[in-house]
């Protein structure tokens, strides 16, 4: 059973607009959560984290919103850009599952120039 | 910079035969893992080793084994290949503690069982 989902398989948004990616999970024990990158023919790179401590992080362009009572995160890319073209996985750990990563199915985002 | 490195970026075999697949990682971590993925399914996790001889399976372990006999390298072993484990391996590696950060992934091996 996928404890973690990304119900949109594809995403297409035009350079300079916002791009927003979804993740929802099930296992409410999950406290550490991430997105990866992944561009085609090269591993998954990571690209930002957030603790459930937190409800927001931020970096440069890229901000994760957490919702622990909805139980969903999204990924903003404020401004998209072409080479953010590529396949972005969200995935989530539990501190009692030591380190094991459970990922989403991945959405492949799509800009537009 | 952590680098991860996957021995075989593209592998074609015939089934039945025995397969290695090898993964090394320069950043001295504890932890190391095996991932397959496929269209529409994500990553999975086939096995991962939290300290050298150490093996824990993951969601998907059957048909594979793992060796770890130094902590830099994590093979993957695939005994007798068959066509459904056509797919794209990923070897990540993470450092020590529980929950405590991001995988750095290799490459990819693309594996190809005829």
């Amino acid at each position: 059973d996928q404890q973690v989902k990304q119900n949109s398989p594809s995403l297409s948004v035009q350079e300079g607009r916002i791009s927003i990616l979804n993740c929802d999970y099930t296992n409410s024990m999950f406290d550490y959560f991430l997105w990866y990158k992944k561009y085609p023919a090269e591993g998954p790179t990571f690209l930002i984290s957030i603790s459930s401590i937190k409800d927001k992080n931020e970096d440069g362009r890229f901000t994760v919103f957490l919702n622990k009572s909805a139980k969903h995160l999204s990924l903003h890319i404020v401004p998209s850009q072409p080479g953010d073209s590529a396949v972005y996985f969200c995935a989530a750990s539990a501190y009692l599952t030591g380190n094991q990563f459970y990922f989403g199915t991945g959405t492949s985002l799509t800009v537009i120039p | 910079d952590v680098k991860v490195t996957q021995s075989s970026r593209y592998l074609v075999k015939r089934t039945g035969e025995k397969v290695f697949l090898e993964c090394v990682q320069d950043m001295d971590h504890e932890n190391m893992f095996w991932y397959r993925q496929d269209p529409g399914l994500g990553l999975r996790l086939i096995y991962f080793s939290y300290d050298v001889k150490m093996k824990e399976k993951g969601d998907i372990p059957e048909g594979y084994s793992v060796s770890r006999e130094k902590k830099e390298r994590f093979s993957l072993i695939l005994e007798s290949a068959s066509t459904n484990q056509t797919s794209m391996y990923l070897c990540a590696s993470s450092a020590g503690g529980i929950n405590t950060g991001e995988l750095f992934f290799g490459e990819g091996s693309r594996l190809t069982v005829l």
